[in-house]
């Protein structure tokens, strides 16, 4: 029982670096989330999937991109990282009305 | 755009008390309300999910429920112990997305 798996777990990138993060999901869920979390602001959005092959903003997406290319695989890309950037990151899976899973977290500093 | 609210933003009693901690929401048109408890350094657990037709789920020693016209749910937690500490998270589904409010900070003392 994987449920969401996030790679990597922690990283450490210098500015301007880039890198990608990897959340797998073997529920078959349609519906895949990328949340960053930073103190006192809970889990704001970047970016969300609804399917195979779409993407769409959420909250605060600028700075990342993001790829759905098979179902159970949504990549977060940071092109040229900033310090603004270090935070928790977070994905998740859900389809429809059913509960969301959530991956265990990306801790990741810029410096 | 839904925005989620949760009150208050911390909490702390005595160990044995019953408390309920609250989420409100702007957007009633939603699929679902699902509670989440995070430990310091940790991923998100879910706890509770109420389906929008729903008024209320159980388990164990919590209970929550929604309504949605009003656009508010509770967390009730009986008998809390100091092991129930932590960040207690509402997150409301509705469309495509999943909006969470900031959470409540909870601490029971022994």
């Amino acid at each position: 029982n994987a449920g969401v798996t996030q790679t990597p777990k922690f990283r450490v990138l210098k500015t301007g670096q880039s890198m990608t993060l990897l959340c797998a999901q073997d529920m078959n869920h349609e519906y895949m989330y990328w949340y960053r979390q930073d103190p006192g602001m809970g889990l704001r959005l970047i970016h969300y999937s609804v399917g195979e092959g779409t993407t769409a903003k959420g909250e605060v997406p600028d700075g990342y991109n993001v790829s759905r290319l098979k179902k159970q695989n949504f990549l977060l890309g940071l092109e040229s990282a900033a310090p603004s950037q270090t935070s928790v990151y977070f994905c998740a899976s859900n389809t429809g009305g059913v509960e969301a899973f959530f991956g265990q977290g990306t801790r990741l500093t810029v410096v | 755009k839904q925005e989620v609210t949760q009150i208050p933003a911390a909490l702390s009693v005595p160990e044995g008390e019953n408390l309920v901690l609250n989420c409100s929401f702007t957007d009633s048109a939603i699929y679902n309300l699902q509670w989440f408890r995070q430990d310091p350094g940790k991923g998100l657990t879910s706890l509770l999910l109420i389906q929008s037709s729903q008024r209320e789920q159980t388990s164990g020693r919590l209970n929550a429920s929604l309504d949605k016209s009003s656009g508010r749910s509770t967390l009730y937690i009986a008998a809390s112990q100091p092991g129930d500490s932590a960040t207690y998270l509402c997150a409301v589904k509705g469309g495509s997305r999943l909006t969470f409010g900031e959470g409540t900070q909870l601490t029971v003392n022994p």
